[in-house]
């Protein structure tokens, strides 16, 4: 079955940029969507369909896939944006999740 | 106003069943695929089923496969999950989410969930 690698973990500096990575095999041929989800709410996505931002997310959430790896950066991050960021895609019918990554804003 | 609302939730034995339910409004309901989606305590996010829109075909995941049925009452606005044989391991806080429709295939809106706690 279809997997994809998130980090644990992702620090960056306030105001600075951070980038989060799903890795997958030829990832770069699938669609892959950004959920981010804050402590005791349910998911929501921030990125669909590679780089496309739903209405209401931030122009600072941008997103990226090719190869093995899509990435999701927040630029100018800000305390808000601490959140468990996950990675989706679809596989023969089937969603697959990314493991999560915990966005620290330092 | 999209909403979707799960019910049905609580603890239960091992090898005990439960179902869920997910009232949907705000939307034409039979026009979607709809998916549960659970989250065990402190862990990230396991897709558990989808159920096409008109279409009625119905996923699951290999850990579910053969004990989950996944049902929708389009006259009622209702996704359901009935849940037999069920397991430690199927501990988790349920969703249920919308898949968006116009061919990019991710989860518009989610549920607040709904916790399944299965405890001896």
């Amino acid at each position: 079955s279809y997997e994809v690698t998130q980090p644990l973990s992702v620090s960056v500096a306030l105001g600075q940029t951070a980038r989060i990575t799903c890795g997958g095999n030829n990832v770069g041929s699938k669609n892959v969507h950004w959920y981010q989800q804050k402590p005791g709410q349910a998911p929501m996505v921030v990125i669909y369909s590679d780089r496309n931002r739903p209405s209401g997310i931030p122009e600072r959430f941008s997103g990226s896939n090719s190869g093995n790896t899509a990435t999701l950066t927040i630029s100018r991050a800000q305390a808000g944006d601490e959140a468990d960021f996950y990675c989706q895609v679809w596989d023969s019918n089937t969603a697959v999740f990314g493991g999560g990554t915990t966005l620290t804003v330092l | 106003e999209v909403q979707l609302l799960e019910s049905g939730g609580g603890l239960v034995q091992p090898g005990g069943s439960l179902r869920l339910s997910c009232a949907a409004s705000g939307f034409s309901f039979s026009s979607y695929a709809m998916s549960w989606v659970r989250q065990a305590p402190g862990k990230g996010l396991e897709w558990v089923s989808v159920f096409n829109g008109n279409g009625g075909s119905t996923y699951y995941a290999d850990s579910v496969k053969g004990r989950f049925t996944i049902s929708r009452d389009n006259s009622k606005n209702t996704l359901y999950l009935q849940m037999n044989s069920l397991r430690a391991e199927d501990t988790a806080v349920y969703y249920c989410a919308r898949r968006e429709s116009s061919g990019y295939f991710y989860f518009d809106y989610w549920g607040q969930g709904t916790l399944v706690t299965v405890s001896s």
